[in-house]
């Protein structure tokens, strides 16, 4: 398998634009979750998918913040209008859903809005 | 209050040392949980489990305390390559359903020296 699947892995963008972050998970894995890294304040999760329905998104910052998951096999993050303070590490995760399994991440998207 | 708190370090032993980091967590449903190892600009993968009764594997030890809602992560003779964040994780899972919510420890940095 080959893994969690994030694109791009680097963005640099100007303040204001439209920022899109995709995903793919493992197949098979029914819960995703996008996280966002920053020395400041750690690994904080965004919102999290069940069979592809948003269970929780209470850790989305603000209305500029939006995530889908169309299908088992894809989700976005997308931020619009983007601002400096956005700037960070963008993790994605699957998990097979039950106690004790793993999540696997993504290797992320490092996010420079300028 | 945040949901898991750890201690953010810095760690700095030396090689041959042993080292715990501990963590507690606000959410008494919570149901299960874990350790995962960060290195620099790479992404989380999981170190290990915790189970109940306490487990280990070769030079780490996890324990869970329920009871004071507390985990703990022993790493005895360190190495060089255990430098990394040491992650504290924990699952909640949504009431009455198998999958659950992954929510981070902002992260214990280690360094181990010569």
């Amino acid at each position: 398998d080959a893994g969690v699947i994030q694109s791009p892995r680097h963005e640099v963008t100007e303040m204001g634009q439209e920022v899109t972050l995709r995903c793919k998970p493992i197949s098979g894995h029914n819960s995703l979750f996008w996280y966002r890294q920053t020395m400041m304040r750690g690994l904080e999760l965004l919102i999290y998918f069940n069979n592809n329905v948003p269970i929780d998104d209470s850790g989305m910052p603000e209305d500029r913040f939006s995530a889908k998951m169309p299908n088992a096999s894809f989700s976005t993050l997308k931020i619009q209008p983007s601002e400096p303070r956005d700037s960070a590490v963008y993790f994605c995760a699957s998990i097979r859903a039950g106690g004790y399994t793993e999540a696997f991440f993504g290797q992320g998207t490092r996010l420079t809005v300028v | 209050r945040k949901e898991v708190e750890q201690d953010p370090g810095p760690f700095n032993v030396p090689e041959g040392a042993t080292v715990a980091f501990n963590c507690t967590y606000s959410n008494s449903a919570s149901q299960s949980f874990f350790w995962y190892r960060q290195d620099c600009r790479k992404e989380p993968k999981l170190l290990m489990s915790v189970y109940s009764s306490g487990n280990e594997d070769g030079r780490f030890t996890a324990q869970l305390n329920r009871a004071s809602q507390y985990i703990s992560l022993l790493i005895r003779d360190s190495k060089l390559s255990d430098s990394a964040t040491y992650l504290c994780v924990v699952n909640t899972n949504a009431g009455g359903t198998s999958y659950g919510k992954l929510t981070f420890g902002q992260g214990t940095i280690l360094t181990v020296h010569p």
